[in-house]
């Protein structure tokens, strides 16, 4: 079955430690993005990217780094520069397309919870 | 910029009544789409709806319809006989047009369905 796959799906990062948000899509979709919600909010977006080796800076990625060196795979690191990483992260993916530029919806991963220990 | 206003934090209705979900938006453009999510407390996000802005019927999708006022910057999500599984947070949403795909989310209302 095509999907968006996210690990882990809890996750506890120390003090002045970096970690990896991993997210793997078999859609053949374009386009992917993070975002993240904290809780009783909607999604604000961190990054995304529409294709290999570009990705573009959303509202709130101070803190946060991606890499798009796959089609497939959209990681997110938070770095300790993230002083309140404590949320719940989304991965999507959309298609892109001529004529398809905004009517596809985006498809989501099951999120990752990151805590600070 | 695109803005999305979910104006009710939390509602309850009985189950198999119907409820609206308001969702207004503010956009200068033409050309957009609208989006209905509904996140069940286990969090993943599920698509329910989509209304484009040229259209010129109301979408309907079982027991999800969008009612647009595209002159007033409207688009509430109505369900029809309400279920206890639709218990859940609804999320607007719009897309950016020629802008990636952006979308952006509104704060999102949280129905409770009661037997």
């Amino acid at each position: 079955d095509g999907g968006i796959t996210q690990s882990p799906k809890y996750l506890f990062r120390k003090e002045g430690q970096n970690v990896t948000l991993s997210c793997e899509q078999n859609l053949n979709h374009d386009a992917m993005y993070w975002y993240r919600q904290d809780p009783g909010q909607g999604l604000r977006l961190i990054y995304y990217s529409q294709i290999v080796n570009d990705f573009q800076k959303g509202d709130i990625a101070e803190g946060y780094s991606v890499s798009r060196e796959k089609k497939e795979s959209f990681p997110l690191t938070v770095t300790s520069a993230q002083k309140n990483p404590t949320a719940f992260y989304l991965c999507a993916s959309t298609q892109l397309g001529e004529g398809q530029g905004f009517n596809q919806p985006q498809h989501f991963g099951d999120g990752t919870r990151l805590s600070i220990l | 910029a695109q803005k999305i206003t979910q104006t009710q934090p939390g509602m309850f209705v009985q189950e198999k009544e119907a409820v609206t979900l308001d969702c207004t938006y503010d956009t200068s453009d033409q050309s957009y789409g609208l989006f209905w999510y509904k996140q069940p407390s286990s969090g993943e996000m599920i698509f329910l709806i989509y209304q484009g802005s040229y259209d010129e019927q109301n979408a309907t999708e079982g027991r999800y319809s969008l009612n647009f006022q595209k002159a007033r910057k409207s688009a509430n999500l109505v369900i029809s006989a309400s279920q206890l599984g639709d218990s859940a947070m609804y999320f607007c949403a719009m897309t950016a047009p020629y802008n990636f795909n952006k979308f952006y989310f509104g704060s999102g209302t949280k129905l409770n369905v009661k037997p």
